[in-house]
């Protein structure tokens, strides 16, 4: 069954670095969506990607967040200078035209 | 008052037992809702979707609408230990947009 793919698995950082998350969504869809998840936490909403540009955004996405498509196959999230706040597991989705999301495995990213 | 609220549990059943999870929503303008189940340290799995009111059946699994309600319900018939997982209720604002999920049920079902 396709999947999508999401690479690291854990990634530890230091406050101020630069990280990116990378995701290779299933290859037919053509939605492409970033979650975080706090630790004890919901599920939230950060970015959606369509056609190369941001369809929508949260809050959360603030100037410090980044999406790239830099090819046919990689979806990456770049955060610029990570706080400790940013510590989550993130999560990859995406999606044809209908509506059934597809998650990858997630990031942990964990920032001291 | 959020948009949708799900009790976090935890729930512990027997296995063979019939489980119950339910989410609550605000906006009346919903129409498709999701059940999704997270194992510990993996992505949300999507296990059932509905379009408004109604009833929908997949083996041991029922998802139910209740719009008059704004109520959305998960139903497991004979639960398994497999079935030990997070449970969480998700609504897109429109077919195609951003999920906003619940909190979660954690699940765990004894042998």
């Amino acid at each position: 069954e396709p999947e999508v793919t999401q690479t690291p698995s854990h990634q530890v950082t230091q406050m101020g670095q630069e990280v990116i998350l990378r995701c290779v969504p299933i290859s037919n869809h053509l939605y492409f969506y970033w979650y975080r998840q706090i630790l004890g936490q919901k599920v939230e909403f950060l970015v959606s990607f369509y056609n190369n540009e941001i369809s929508e955004k949260s809050e959360i996405f603030d100037d410090q967040f980044s999406v790239e498509r830099p090819d046919g196959s990689n979806f990456t999230l770049k955060i610029r200078s990570t706080k400790l706040e940013d510590s989550a597991m993130y999560f990859c989705a995406s999606r044809e035209e209908s509506y059934g999301y597809t998650f990858g495995s997630g990031t942990r990213l964990t920032v001291v | 008052q959020k948009e949708v609220e799900q009790d976090p549990g935890p729930l512990s059943v027997p296995e063979g037992a019939i489980v119950s999870l339910n989410c609550t929503y605000s906006n009346s303008a919903f129409q498709y809702f999701m059940w999704y189940r997270q194992y510990s340290r993996k992505g949300p799995e999507l296990l059932m979707y509905t379009y408004s009111s109604g009833n929908k059946e997949d083996g041991r699994f029922t998802a139910q609408v209740d719009k008059s309600s704004k109520y959305i319900s998960l139903f497991i018939r004979d639960s398994q230990p497999s079935d030990s997982a997070t449970y969480l209720c998700a609504i897109p604002e429109t077919s195609g947009s951003r999920l906003t999920f619940g909190e979660g049920t954690q699940l765990t079902v004894n042998p």
